[in-house]
């Protein structure tokens, strides 16, 4: 057990919706990420959030979006969905957030299947 | 595109076998990790390298980081069963930002 939770666990939705990922992250952690893993791609990096702040903006889509609250949890939003949008969601959790030194705790992931 | 390449991409082996895998960039790091994920599960760190040329053990994996900072290799003895997962590799950029590689597949048969 990481330390890190993520709600659901697994989501089944449609095209075109819209939903939310929850995470939390590990206590003390600051930092927060998001991550898609699909078969064909990899662990491909989305966003980073520190301390309530966008750190780092990787390939993430302009339908989706994320936050991080002020006590320090983050959600991922995901609209117009696409078939191609299912993937593992991982999210992970950092003290800091750079640094050599910096180890990323992840969560179990949030399975979405778009039908 | 991924900025790492990671070679082999699956790779099946019998137990008791060495073998090795591989992390090649054309960019520099100024660190690079290695993450195991397991089926159902998050990656999982094993370690961090940070200097050009380091080595590091972790019982019978052997981690290299290489000379120019560019690349790295993870080599594991007498594979068992249970080493079977996905291998990461991810490297921080000068902004120490870390990027993963698309990793190789290991599945070590009994």
């Amino acid at each position: 057990d990481s330390g890190v939770t993520q709600t659901p666990k697994h989501l089944i939705t449609a095209t075109g919706q819209r939903v939310t990922l929850r995470c939390s992250p590990r206590s003390g952690d600051l930092s927060v990420y998001w991550y898609q893993q699909s078969l064909d791609q990899g662990l491909q990096f989305l966003i980073q959030y520190y301390n309530g702040e966008e750190r780092a903006k990787g390939n993430i889509l302009e339908r989706f979006s994320a936050q991080q609250f002020p006590d320090l949890h983050s959600e991922l939003n995901l609209s117009s969905l696409e078939l191609g949008d299912s993937a593992l969601y991982f999210c992970a959790s950092s003290v800091l957030g750079w640094g050599p030194y910096n180890e990323q705790f992840f969560g179990p992931g949030t399975r979405l299947t778009v039908l | 595109t991924q900025l790492l390449e990671q070679s082999p991409q699956f790779l099946s082996i019998q137990e008791g076998e060495n073998l090795t895998v591989y992390c090649n960039s054309s960019s520099v790091f100024s660190s690079l990790q290695w993450y195991r994920q397991e089926p159902g599960e998050g990656p999982v760190l094993l370690v961090t390298v940070v200097t050009g040329g380091e080595v590091k053990k972790l019982k019978r994996l052997t981690f290299q980081f290489g000379d120019a900072r560019k690349d790295s290799s993870l080599h594991i003895t007498a594979a068992q069963p249970g080493d079977t997962g996905l291998y990461l590799c991810a490297g921080a950029s000068n902004n120490n930002d870390m990027r993963f590689g698309a990793g190789t597949r290991l599945t070590v048969k009994p």
